[in-house]
């Protein structure tokens, strides 16, 4: 059964940081990796999607690297502004069978002004 | 365009009533997934449909929830005789599926359920 873990659970940073989000996963027979934003009391926004063949996906501040065979994905964020604060999301979509996501907790990112 | 919306945005009932929740995909999405998010549990995968194929029920936690997706578009998750421990945020994703897909899913603002 795959198992999606992130770390921190949550972090605090003051505001201009550069900052790293972790996750792993036990089963490396993934089809993507898709990182999430959530803010309270809302849905999910997509940030970022790699795909199994890929090694990493940037999108302005954000960059998401992959290391399939070590079950890892690193989300960074450049230059961290008060309007980042949310908890982000990795989830993964295995490659045969179900094809709905497995999901981690969460790390829950507070950017202090 | 339109995002995936839901309906209702908040719903409390009594234990034992019958519940429906209603999800919108992105027009010409066919894959449409619905997923749980409950305190202390996380996110967790609840049904799967994808365009005429049977659906992927394998996440439903008891035979209470069920689902249905009428004309290949809007879906209903629905909920019988209601639990304390239904209470959570449902939420509905859909996909495109093209020839080499990502499957990448886009959410809805969410469903939150209470029931007292």
């Amino acid at each position: 059964k795959q198992e999606v873990t992130q770390i921190p659970a949550a972090l605090s940073v003051p505001e201009g940081e550069n900052l790293v989000l972790n996750c792993s996963f036990t089963d490396s027979a993934i089809y993507n990796l898709q990182w999430f934003r959530q803010d309270p009391g809302k849905g999910l926004t997509s940030l970022l999607l790699i795909q199994s063949s890929q090694r990493e996906q940037t999108s302005g501040r954000l960059n998401a690297s992959l290391d399939k065979s070590s079950g890892r994905s690193t989300l960074y964020i450049a230059a961290s502004q008060p309007g980042d604060s949310a908890t982000y999301l990795c989830a993964v979509r295995k490659d045969t069978g179900r094809r709905a996501l497995t999901f981690g907790s969460g790390t829950r990112l507070q950017v202090q002004p | 365009g339109a995002g995936v919306s839901q309906s209702p945005s908040n719903k409390v009932t009594e234990k034992g009533k019958d519940v429906e929740l209603r999800c919108d995909p992105i027009s010409g999405h066919t894959a449409l997934y619905w997923y749980r998010q409950s305190l202390g549990q996380g996110l967790e995968f609840l049904i799967y449909f994808q365009g005429n194929s049977a659906p992927d029920k394998s996440g439903l936690p008891s035979d209470r929830f069920s689902a249905e997706r009428t004309g290949g578009s809007v879906s209903t998750l629905t909920i019988q005789r209601t639990q304390q421990e239904d209470s959570a945020v449902y939420l509905c994703a859909s996909s495109l599926v093209l020839a080499t897909p990502t499957y990448e899913q886009y959410f809805g603002p969410g469903t939150r359920l209470t029931v007292t």
